[in-house]
């Protein structure tokens, strides 16, 4: 098993530009969660879904869109990259109904010029 | 909402000597409660979890407390090693709200 996936590993952005990072997980896990790492931070959650079909918001949505594809795919897009979004991101799966453990992704470092 | 505060921010102890990191929680109904190793550049890893139920748990050399009366849990590492050195985070969950709040990190290192 993969575990949980992301792409890309790197990514330089101009301020303004779009893009989406994509997350992946074959353990049939139902929750999915993406994260942003800074320096000094932790990690703060920014939407999660809690199965299929939802998406909510967490600590700091603001700037981010998500799409839950489907079961095994959740993915985040920044529509106008800023620079204050320049960060560590890091996906994430779990399934609270066997084990509250969470799996995360190697994460997806992003800077936004 | 949930708030997980945790101390201290940097930890250096002697090869061999043992580590001590505490989180407070806020949310009662709390009732999960992990803890991460994050060495530099990899991803965050479970090292040991602890649920409200259980007051300690024990793997080896790792060690977790919950006092769930005081609202906090510690991270208690016995004999540490060079290769302890890493940034740890502790979280808590509540049943039904499917977040894990995390604290901002203690980042340890060992002296050899």
């Amino acid at each position: 098993n993969a575990g949980v996936t992301q792409t890309p590993k790197f990514q330089v952005l101009k301020t303004g530009q779009s893009m989406t990072l994509q997350c992946a997980q074959d353990m049939n896990h139902n929750s999915m969660y993406w994260y942003r790492q800074d320096p000094g931070m932790g990690l703060r959650l920014i939407y999660y879904s809690a199965s299929e079909g939802t998406t909510d918001k967490g600590e700091v949505p603001n700037g981010y869109n998500v799409s839950r594809l489907n079961k095994r795919e959740f993915s985040l897009r920044l529509e106008s990259a800023a620079p204050s979004q320049t960060s560590v991101y890091f996906c994430a799966s779990s399934d609270r109904e066997t084990d509250y453990e969470q799996y995360f992704g190697p994460g997806t470092r992003l800077t936004v010029t | 909402g949930e708030n997980v505060e945790q101390h201290p921010s940097t930890l250096s102890v002697q090869e061999g000597d043992s580590a001590v990191i505490k989180c407070t929680y806020s949310d009662s109904a709390s009732n999960y409660f992990p803890w991460y190793k994050q060495e530099l550049g990899k991803r965050p890893q479970l090292i040991i979890d602890i649920r409200s139920n259980v007051g300690e748990k024990k793997d080896q050399r790792i060690a977790v407390t919950l006092n769930k009366t005081a609202k906090h849990f510690s991270l208690h590492i016995t004999e540490t090693q060079p290769e302890d050195s890493a940034v740890y985070f502790c979280a808590a969950s509540a049943p039904g709200t499917y977040k894990y709040i995390f604290g901002t990190g203690t980042r340890l290192k060992v002296l050899a």
